[in-house]
């Protein structure tokens, strides 16, 4: 079946703007995350999704990211007042939700955000 | 708090070499251990997981590690390796967060070139 889907693949905004983040995660995954991957660096998470509910948003840096997963499927990422240091390449990833841990995330293709 | 340390950055070999990459991970609970590859221009994928059981993981596309709990450690290794193994590959670990997440906390990476 498809994989996890991420749009746009690259977004490029001024500093100041507003911007959102698309993920489709793999029908049937209860459990969404959000990562960023800066330069040189490996994905650092976000934030966690469990259902609609953000069950775990200790990694958004600062109160200008905020995450939704209205209807438990579909998330979207809002980065407001956009700053130079906010540029990385955001990743999601999905999968299912099974006691103890046990779960593997697949990954999505990440969107390139880059702040002018 | 969690953390993983990956000791080389960037590896060089030829075909047919054998290849090890270190790593080693601070947690202090249960742990699950993984290992992403990125080949270039694809996304994150799952080259193998340690969850339970024999210590000695086998993964795809010849890869296997050996979780060593007394030395923290999860290294990957494959015993000849090819051009088409040129990528980018992480080390992973999860826990439980007590927020409800099992997020995984990567390594900085290390990026594998391959010469024919």
């Amino acid at each position: 079946g498809a994989g996890v889907s991420q749009t746009p693949s690259n977004k490029v905004t001024e500093k100041g703007k507003y911007v959102e983040l698309r993920c489709d995660p793999i029908s049937g995954h209860t459990a969404l995350y959000w990562y960023r991957q800066s330069l040189g660096q490996g994905p650092e998470f976000l934030i966690y999704f469990q259902g609609t509910g953000a069950a775990d948003d200790s990694g958004l840096p600062n109160d200008r990211f905020f995450a939704v997963r209205p209807e438990g499927s579909v998330s979207t990422l809002k980065i407001q007042r956009t700053e130079r240091g906010d540029s990385a390449v955001y990743l999601c990833a999905s999968s299912l939700e099974l006691a103890g841990g046990g779960n593997t995330q697949y990954f999505g293709p990440g969107t390139r955000l880059t702040v002018l | 708090a969690q953390s993983v340390s990956q000791h080389n950055h960037h590896v060089i070999l030829s075909e047919a070499a054998s290849l090890e990459l270190g790593c080693n991970y601070s947690y202090g609970g249960t742990v699950n251990l993984f290992w992403y590859v990125q080949y270039p221009g694809q996304h994150l994928q799952l080259l193998l997981k340690y969850f339970s059981g024999d210590p000695l993981v086998k993964g795809i596309k010849g890869f296997e590690a050996e979780f060593i709990k007394s030395k923290f450690s999860f290294n990957l290794r494959k015993p000849s390796v090819q051009w088409s193994d040129t990528a980018e590959y992480f080390c992973a670990v999860s826990g439980y967060s007590g927020a409800g997440s099992y997020q995984l906390t990567f390594g900085k990476g290390t990026k594998l070139s391959v010469i024919p």
